[in-house]
């Protein structure tokens, strides 16, 4: 069955601290994969996203992802937080190209404290 | 641009009621989907528009749940009989082929 992974319910850290969040999917094929943030009282916006080429993936606010195909990974990272990280983060997947649902972990609450 | 809108913002209603949950996508985006997020989960997959029809509704609990795009543009999810545990936040996103998926800000309904 398609899912998706992630392997910290809750996070917190200082700010300043490195964040890694974990995400492991389960799907055949060729897929597409996606980091999610919802800030507080605001809708699901796109952090970054992964279709093809580079594993190492940029995204907005500094954040980056590596896709592992080896490991079915695609892990979340960046090297100082800031308080304004704090969100809620989801890593999805669907199948590469055409229109395709998204798959949903369940997410991770991260908190930043000053 | 304008973004995905979606109407109510909250939804209150009683248990056994029709309620319908209007989405706007974003002008030009041919693919429109619902999505579903109950507390402490990430959102689940309910149904997707390509154009006019439902290219995708095999995520719809059950026949209670329906949803339409008449003009391939607003969509409705409309549910019947309402139950406590469809309590939940109501997603709807929009897409160009095979490229990323837009989030509107969600319907909250919570049935009593």
């Amino acid at each position: 069955a398609q899912s998706v992974s992630q392997h910290n319910h809750h996070v917190i850290l200082s700010e300043a601290a490195s964040l890694e969040l974990g995400c492991n999917y389960s799907y055949g094929g060729t897929v597409n994969l996606f980091w999610y943030v919802q800030y507080p009282g605001q809708h699901l916006q796109l952090l970054l996203k992964y279709f093809s080429g580079d594993p190492l993936v940029k995204g907005i606010k500094g954040f980056e992802a590596e896709f592992i195909k080896s490991k079915f990974s695609f892990n979340l990272r960046k090297p100082s937080v800031q308080w304004s990280d704090t969100a809620e983060y989801f890593c999805a997947v669907n199948a590469a190209g055409g229109y395709n649902k998204l798959i949903f972990g369940a997410g991770t609450r991260l908190a930043v404290h000053p | 641009g304008a973004g995905v809108s979606q109407t109510p913002s909250n939804k209150v209603t009683e248990k056994g009621k029709y309620v319908e949950l209007r989405c706007d996508p974003i002008s030009g985006h041919t693919a429109l989907y619902w999505y579903r997020q109950s507390l402490g989960q990430g959102p689940e997959f309910l149904i997707y528009f390509q154009g006019t029809g439902a290219a995708d509704d095999s995520g719809l609990p059950n026949d209670r749940f329906f949803a339409v795009r008449p003009e391939g543009s607003v969509s409705t999810l409309k549910i019947q009989r309402t139950e406590r545990g469809d309590s939940a936040v109501y997603l709807c996103a929009s897409s160009n082929v095979g490229e990323t998926q837009y989030f509107g800000p969600g319907t909250r309904l919570l049935v009593l």
